[in-house]
């Protein structure tokens, strides 16, 4: 595997339902982030962990809850959504977070649906 | 105010049309200019990076980037079918990867 790779590709889940998205990044990079994508609204930018560090949380519903137990590995849980949660969720990771730029890398997106 | 306008389109070009594509922002402060592609079902991909104004061409990609208007472009020459996908600017303002995206321009290019 290269890149940054997402599971699963599709997702439908209730709203009771409790869930996992996964993502994992084979670069060697040291930041990750999680984004939502949603039709005709802007990528918004969810939550960014820097060496395993959360260090951003952009006012997100506590029903998403993230994860990173790794710099390689990281975790997007979910319970009890609604159905306006129904979008693409990226997952990104770069070298790192500070200094000059660094570009971003994205996985190809878990398509959530909430039923 | 959203920190960057972006036109949704759809934008339809015959094969070998020359494409703008542009946006707006709002905050002068930001430094950092990139355009991103998104294919179907895949996530977006890196096309053109720009630092503070000018231009900056890669093939038939062209980045402008004027500060005074806040106002960026992205042209593509001698358009192709393979050309076809989302085009999404996005605007930085430290390099620390706090990116605000535009909604993103979807562009097909008819053969």
């Amino acid at each position: 595997e290269t890149g940054v790779t997402q599971t699963p590709r599709h997702l439908v889940m209730g709203m009771t339902n409790k869930k996992s998205l996964k993502c994992e990044q084979h670069l060697g990079h040291n930041a990750m982030y999680w984004y939502k994508q949603s039709a005709k609204k802007p990528l918004e930018l969810m939550f960014v962990y820097s060496l395993e560090e959360r260090v951003e949380n952009n006012s997100v519903p506590s029903r998403f809850s993230p994860e990173c137990p790794n710099s390689s590995h990281l975790f997007l849980h979910l319970h009890t959504l609604q159905p306006e949660d129904s979008a693409l969720y990226l997952c990104a990771s770069s070298q790192d977070r500070a200094g000059s730029y660094n570009e971003q890398f994205f996985g190809p997106g878990t398509r959530l649906t909430v039923l | 105010q959203k920190e960057v306008e972006q036109d949704p389109g759809p934008l339809s070009v015959p094969e070998g049309a020359i494409v703008s594509l542009n946006c707006t922002y709002s905050n002068s402060a930001f430094q950092y200019f990139m355009w991103y592609r998104q294919y179907s079902r895949k996530g977006p991909e890196l096309l053109m990076y720009t630092y503070s104004s000018g231009n900056k061409e890669d093939g038939r990609f062209t980045a402008q980037v004027d500060k005074s208007s806040k106002y960026i472009s992205l042209f593509i020459r001698d358009s192709q079918p393979s050309d076809s996908a989302t085009y999404l600017c996005a605007v930085d303002q430290t390099g620390a990867n706090n990116l605000f995206f535009g909604t993103g321009t979807r562009l097909t290019v008819i053969p």
